[in-house]
């Protein structure tokens, strides 16, 4: 079973500060991904990464930053937090280069911005 | 780009009535298609997916969907629902070529009263 864990279930920031959303994977998948989710919104994608040390932006990158320094791991950066990045933030992976493999997902990491 | 649009945010049904979630996506080339479910407190995980073949497909829990590429549209069925189907369900797009990451709905809330 693919197992993608999220580092905190949980997390309470004020604004201004810097936040870090860890994600680690342990099926050697090379595709990984931060959405957000906000209700009424679905899941929106914030960056992916197709490689170690690559990474795109996705459709709402402006706020955050992400590392990804070893294959397994993938950081979702706040550079400082402000209020709206209040969400649910998730991670997945993806299985080879090609299209047609399914995304899974972590746990997820609700982030409260006070 | 494309777009997914999913009609039915909140749905309430009764044990035992029948089930069909709207999904339409836009985008003028070739698309993968999924269908993911978030019970309460739990992660995303996936119900069905569609690359090609027969247009219509079977997935975990009895549920079932069906591409009608026509009308641009991946609805979610099943002929009777359980009150352990509450839960949002998520309609999913990516193209086979270009971008890897999914484009998502908004989400449909399924209620199912004992």
């Amino acid at each position: 079973d693919v197992k993608v864990t999220q580092s905190s279930r949980y997390l309470v920031k004020r604004t201004g500060e810097k936040v870090f959303l860890e994600c680690v994977q342990d099926m050697d998948h090379e595709n990984m991904f931060w959405y957000r989710q906000d209700p009424g919104l679905g899941l929106r994608l914030i960056y992916f990464s197709y490689d170690v040390k690559m990474k795109e932006k996705g459709d709402i990158p402006e706020g955050y930053s992400v590392s990804r320094e070893k294959k397994e791991r993938f950081s979702l950066i706040l550079e400082s937090a402000s209020t709206n990045q209040t969400s649910m933030y998730l991670c997945a992976t993806k299985g080879s280069t090609g299209s047609t493999y399914e995304q899974y997902f972590g746990p997820g990491t609700r982030l409260t911005v006070t | 780009a494309q777009s997914v649009s999913q009609h039915n945010h909140h749905v309430i049904l009764s044990e035992a009535a029948s089930l069909e979630l709207g999904c339409n996506y836009s985008y003028g080339g070739t698309v993968n298609l999924f269908w993911y479910v978030q019970y309460p407190g739990q992660h995303l995980q996936l119900l069905l997916k569609y690359f090609s073949g027969d247009p219509l497909v079977k997935g975990i829990k009895g549920f079932e969907a069906e591409f009608i590429k026509s009308k641009f549209s991946f609805n979610l069925r099943k002929p009777s629902v359980q009150w352990s189907d509450t839960a949002e369900y998520f309609c999913a797009v990516n193209a086979r070529t270009g971008r890897r990451a999914l484009t998502f709905g908004s989400g449909t809330r399924l209620q199912v009263q004992p």
